[in-house]
């Protein structure tokens, strides 16, 4: 039973234009987001994250949004970079991550020339 | 600031062998978390120690597990190695308990096992 789903395995996006990678979850109890972007060969890296308590979070050209009565959290990359494209991790916790971070199966992100 | 260590980078087993996996936090971090990274299922957690202690455990069998040492280096293990262990193990480390406060995760490059 996926908790996170990140239902678009990859999205092309022209360079200069908005990104907008989605993520819905279904666990209510959820308090804390996070997006991680993963490159081939590396660990993933930490983007942004976004407390329940809030509906955005802007950090430079990443903004995340959350809709909390729809249990739906989109990152807006405004402009799009050829470093950009990467897999971008939708992931989240509860109660001070009991269970650790759950995470979604990732969006392929690849920018266009 | 050195960041987190993760050996051996590849490895090859065959069914049933067991293997052991080994990651060094960044230092000062005494959490230490390990995921299971497969193309079907995504990340998925596996445990977490933090101050040598496992705190939480995910879903899965008992021939995984792990211990933290009193330097907080971490060290997993897969006993009787099936197929679909096949997966990059990735090891992050951070401050506090994985998800407390901010949830931040500082990742390794990961473990890339392949059972045969």
């Amino acid at each position: 039973d996926q908790q996170v789903k990140q239902n678009s395995p990859s999205l092309s996006v022209q360079e200069g234009r908005i990104s907008i990678l989605n993520c819905d979850y279904t666990n209510s109890m959820f308090d804390y987001f996070l997006w991680y972007k993963k490159y081939p060969a590396e660990g993933p890296t930490f983007l942004i994250s976004i407390s329940s308590i809030k509906d955005k979070n802007e950090d430079g050209r990443f903004t995340v949004f959350l809709n909390k009565s729809a249990k739906h959290l989109s990152l807006h990359i405004v402009p799009s970079q050829p470093g950009d494209s990467a897999v971008y991790f939708c992931a989240a916790h509860s109660g001070g991550g009991a269970d650790g971070l759950t995470f979604g199966k990732g969006t392929h992100l690849i920018i266009q020339p | 600031k050195a960041g987190v260590t993760q050996t051996p980078r590849y490895l090859i087993k065959t069914r049933g062998q067991q293997v052991t996996l080994s990651c060094s936090p960044i230092s000062g971090h005494r959490s230490v978390s390990w995921y299971q990274q497969t193309p079907g299922q995504g990340l998925q957690f596996l445990f977490e120690y933090f101050s040598e202690t496992q705190r939480n455990k995910g879903n899965f069998p008992g021939r995984f597990s792990g211990r933290q040492f009193s330097n907080s280096r971490s060290e997993m293990n897969v006993s009787t190695l099936e197929l679909g262990d096949s997966a990059l193990y990735l090891c992050a480390s951070s401050l506090e308990l994985a998800g407390a406060l901010t949830g931040e995760l500082f990742f390794g490059e990961g473990s890339r096992l392949t059972v045969l």
